[in-house]
C-alpha cells in the first residue's frame, strides 16, 4: 500500500523557517517524481514545487522560488520541503503529492498533509 | 500560465441525480486534465486522469469527458459519500494549475 506522511509542520513567525518531511513506502520511491501541494486554510490547491526521481530536475511556482527549496533522499525514501522567509500568505496546509509520471503527469497518491501556521 | 476555471462553484443535489461539473482551460490543453475529489479535513483523491480515464478503484458512475480546452465530469448517480469538493488540474505545462473547486452540497 503506497502510503505518504508528511511532518515537520507547526507555528512560526514571519520571516523564520520550517523544514518538512514526507515518508514514503509501499512503493520504489527512487523510480517517482514527487510534488509539494498546498492549501490555504477554506482555499483551493495550488502547486508548490516539483522534483524528478533523480533530482535532475525541479520546479518551483513563482509564489515560492528563492524561498523554498526541494529536495529528496533516495535512500531514506524521503521528501523535503526547506521553507525560508516564510510569510503570512505561506499558512496552508503542505501536502506531498506523488507523480504518476513526470512534470506533465497528474498525482495519484497524496500524503494526509501537514499544517503550517505563519504567525507573531 | 495557464488558468482553470471551474463552473459552478457550488452545487447542490439530490441522492440519485446526475450532475455535471465543467472545467475550462484559458488556452488548449489537449487531454492533459485530471480531476480531484476532496472531502472536509482530507486529502485530494485523484478520480479521473487524461480527461478520461478512471483512475483504479473509482467507482464508474464518475466519468470525466472533453479535450482542448473544455472539459466535464459527470456523476450520473449521485452516492451519499460523493459530497464533496471537485478540483480540476492541468498537467499540460508548468506550472501545474488547479481549478478553484466546486463545492457539492446535498439538497
Amino acid at each position: 500500500e503506497v502510503q505518504l506522511v508528511e511532518s515537520g509542520g507547526g507555528l512560526v513567525q514571519p520571516g523564520g523557517s520550517l523544514r518538512l518531511s514526507c515518508a514514503a513506502s509501499g512503493f520504489t520511491f527512487s523510480s517517482y517524481s514527487m510534488n509539494w501541494v498546498r492549501q490555504a486554510p477554506g482555499k483551493g490547491l495550488e502547486w508548490v514545487s516539483y522534483i524528478s526521481s533523480s533530482s535532475s530536475t525541479i520546479y518551483y511556482a513563482d509564489s515560492v522560488k528563492g524561498r523554498f527549496t526541494i529536495s529528496r533522499d533516495n535512500a531514506k525514501n524521503s521528501l523535503y520541503l526547506q521553507m525560508n522567509s516564510l510569510r503570512a500568505e505561506d499558512t496552508a496546509v503542505y501536502y506531498c503529492a506523488r507523480a504518476a509520471g513526470d512534470i506533465y503527469s497528474y498525482f495519484d497518491y497524496w500524503g494526509q498533509g501537514t499544517l503550517v501556521t505563519v504567525s507573531s | 500560465d495557464i488558468q482553470m476555471t471551474q463552473s459552478p462553484s457550488s452545487l447542490s443535489a439530490s441522492v440519485g441525480d446526475r450532475v455535471t461539473i465543467t472545467c475550462r482551460a484559458s488556452q488548449s490543453i489537449s487531454s492533459y486534465l485530471n480531476w480531484y475529489q476532496q472531502k472536509p479535513g482530507k486529502a485530494p483523491k485523484l478520480l479521473i486522469y487524461a480527461a478520461s480515464s478512471l483512475q483504479s478503484g473509482v467507482p464508474s458512475r464518475f466519468s470525466g469527458s472533453g479535450s482542448g480546452t473544455d472539459f466535464t465530469l459527470t456523476i450520473s448517480s449521485l452516492q451519499p459519500e460523493d459530497f464533496a469538493t471537485y478540483y480540476c488540474q492541468q498537467s499540460y505545462s508548468t506550472p501545474p494549475a488547479f481549478g478553484q473547486g466546486t463545492k457539492l452540497e446535498i439538497k
